[in-house]
């Protein structure tokens, strides 16, 4: 069964704090991206990675960072948590050039207080 | 720029009506289309993918999407609507990027009436 996991459901962080938010594919794809889904604005990626260490910019991306060392593993950082950061954070993957089915984790509901 | 609008935030239906989601994009080459479900507390699922070749594609769960080139539409059809369908459906399309990347629509709260 094709996976990706987000390491945390649910996270708490205090405004300032820096924050990691991981997440884990096991398909052996090359595409990996982050979402933010708030109510009434759906899914808007923040970045997505095509390669290891290869990262572009989605369509929101300030205020965060990317990190994909491995191909597997595709890490999204707040450098400065905000409470305008508060939100549903998505990571996917998907093979690489091909439209085919993008996999969803479970989501991470970030708050920043 | 690429872009997917979905014009209706929420829906109400009863059950047994049928159900048409709007979805319209915009996107200069020939488009990749999706539409995924997302219920209550869960990740994406996708119902159905639109490349290319006949314009009526059948999906998972009795959905069923039409592509329209001249307006521009990917419309979410089924005939007749169970409680479980209650979710949030997400409209995307595919732009050739970098190996590939999905733009969402806002997305379409869907409630059904027993």
């Amino acid at each position: 069964d094709v996976k990706v996991t987000q390491s945390s459901r649910y996270l708490v962080k205090r405004t300032g704090e820096k924050v990691f938010l991981e997440c884990v594919q096991d398909m052996d794809h090359e595409n990996m991206f982050w979402y933010r889904q708030d109510p009434g604005l759906g899914l808007r990626l923040i970045y997505f990675s095509y390669d290891v260490k290869m990262k572009e910019k989605g369509d929101i991306p300030e205020g965060y960072s990317v990190s994909r060392e491995k191909k597997e593993r595709f890490s999204l950082i707040l450098e400065s948590a905000s409470t305008n950061q508060t939100s549903m954070y998505l990571c996917a993957s998907s093979p690489y050039g091909l439209f085919t089915e993008a996999f969803f984790g479970q989501g991470t509901r970030l708050t920043v207080v | 720029a690429q872009s997917v609008t979905q014009p209706d935030i929420h829906i109400t239906v009863s059950e047994g009506a049928s159900l048409e989601l709007r979805c319209n994009y915009s996107y200069g080459a020939t488009p990749y289309l999706f539409w995924y479900v997302q219920s209550p507390g869960q990740g994406l699922q996708l119902l159905l993918k639109y490349f290319s070749g006949d314009t009526l594609v059948q999906g998972i769960k009795g959905f069923e999407a039409e592509f329209k080139r001249s307006q521009s539409s990917f419309n979410l059809r089924k005939p007749s609507v169970h409680w479980s369908d209650a979710a949030e459906y997400f409209c995307a399309v595919g732009v050739n990027n970098q190996g590939g990347k999905l733009i969402f629509g806002q997305g379409t709260e869907l409630s059904v009436k027993p």
